[in-house]
């Protein structure tokens, strides 16, 4: 089916570990976002990449990590997890050129122990 | 720095009613005013959006006003129903830039 999916959709892990947040999008967007949704804060652009093997930073990308070697995933590591990155993680697509409209994800609701 | 603030952080409206949330933003290069629509343990989801080049746009019972003179834009829901029952968030973006700044949500709960 065609769309934009995340996984896992729920992950617990505990503080220090390596997490990574896997988004795929079959509509070949070319721009592809990350962003957490804390209570109070909104949606926050974490990194983003406007092509593959082209990624930039957002607004909060600290202790985060991105790639996209392809334009279809854009996977969001947390190198060593900390309590404050407990939070909902949305990432979106776009097609570039066409309208600036976000397409998103069903989100990862991450707990970090 | 919030580039674009959203007031208020929640509202209960009775059905039938209208529901008003505002945003105002900072950046005057802003081109692009977007109002998203989130459900619960869903992705935000674009419900309507307007270009500063007008001043009010409307799509069904969903309208955005626009004043560019303040700064401001908001949108009003008429005859609001449970099923509008959502997080709205309002955003922004500047000429050529895929990225949206985002206002910071408004809990919208339509009662009986």
């Amino acid at each position: 089916d065609a769309g934009i999916t995340q996984s896992p959709r729920y992950k617990i892990t505990e503080t220090g570990r390596q997490v990574t947040l896997m988004c795929h999008q079959t509509w070949s967007h070319s721009y592809m976002f990350w962003y957490r949704q804390d209570l109070g804060h909104g949606l926050r652009l974490i990194y983003y990449s406007a092509a593959a093997d082209i990624t930039d930073k957002g607004e909060v990308p600290d202790g985060y990590v991105v790639s996209r070697s392809k334009t279809e995933n854009f996977p969001l590591t947390l190198e060593s997890a900390t309590r404050s990155q407990t939070s909902v993680y949305f990432c979106a697509s776009s097609l570039a050129g066409v309208s600036v409209e976000q397409f998103f994800g069903p989100g990862t609701r991450l707990t970090v122990l | 720095q919030q580039q674009v603030k959203q007031s208020p952080q929640s509202l209960i409206v009775q059905k039938g009613g209208i529901s008003i949330i505002n945003c105002a933003y900072e950046n005057t290069a802003f081109d692009y005013f977007p109002w998203y629509q989130q459900f619960p343990g869903k992705g935000p989801a674009l419900l309507i959006a307007i270009r500063p080049d007008v001043s009010e746009k409307k799509e069904g019972r969903f309208t955005i006003s626009f004043n560019k003179s303040a700064k401001q834009f908001s949108l009003h829901i008429m005859d609001s129903q449970p099923g509008d029952s959502a997080t709205y968030f309002c955003a922004a973006s500047k000429p050529g830039n895929e990225k949206l700044t985002f206002g910071t949500g408004t809990r919208l709960t339509i009662i009986p």
